[in-house]
């Protein structure tokens, strides 16, 4: 398997701009998580999903971001409108916890985005 | 409200030594406790999950032990080598499957 993919890698654009993040998790894992890090704050949760639904979005900072799971392969994180404070690396995570007992999360390589 | 901290933040040693790495938390009804990897400007690699029933892991020079009921971990990483140079982040999982991370500790192995 290629592991977590994450796309775009980098991502600088204007405030005000949309931005959309995209993430293909591990085939066969059910669950799928989007951090954010940054230096101030470190690797915070924004939001989770279990088979494609959303399950606990309460770290997701404001109304501004949103996340969706319309199947299985596939999830979004958009920030509409974008403001230079959401500057950070956003990552991609999944596991299989159908499956396996270890709970352990495998991680996408990151989108670093610049918010100008 | 489960806390995460790893102390030091910051470590320089001379190639060869041992490396102690220190991770605590504040809740102790965690899932498992992962131990992470990150080089500057990279994504995490996982290095080792220890389970909340079991002490401790090992993988090559790589040791982490658990203990629950003090809030504590620690990873030995043995002989250390300059590309042992990263940020070591520690991460407790609770019953729901959500990670809190430590701030990391960042490792430099001088030649």
């Amino acid at each position: 398997d290629a592991g977590v993919i994450q796309s775009p890698r980098h991502e600088v654009t204007e405030m005000g701009q949309e931005v959309t993040l995209r993430c293909k998790p591990i085939s066969g894992h059910d669950y799928l998580f989007w951090y954010r890090q940054t230096m101030m704050r470190g690797l915070e949760l924004l939001i989770y999903f279990n088979n494609n639904v959303p399950i606990d979005d309460s770290g997701m900072p404001e109304d501004r971001f949103s996340a969706k799971m319309p199947n299985a392969s596939f999830s979004t994180l958009k920030i509409q409108p974008s403001e230079p404070r959401d500057s950070a690396v956003y990552f991609c995570a999944s596991n299989d916890r159908l499956h396996s007992s270890y709970n352990e999360q495998f991680f996408g390589p990151g989108t670093r985005l610049t918010v100008l | 409200k489960q806390e995460v901290t790893q102390i030091p933040a910051a470590l320089s040693v001379p190639e060869g030594e041992n490396l102690v790495l220190n991770c605590s938390f504040t809740d102790s009804a965690i899932y498992n406790l992962q131990w992470f990897r990150q080089d500057p400007g990279k994504g995490l690699t996982s290095l080792l999950l220890i389970q909340s029933s079991q002490r401790e892991q090992t993988s090559g020079r790589l040791n982490a032990s658990l203990d629950k009921s003090s809030g504590r971990s620690t990873l030995y990483i043995a002989a250390s080598q300059p590309g042992d140079s990263a940020t070591y982040l520690c991460a407790v999982t609770d019953s729901w499957g959500k990670l809190q991370f430590g701030a990391g500790t960042q490792v430099v192995v001088t030649p």
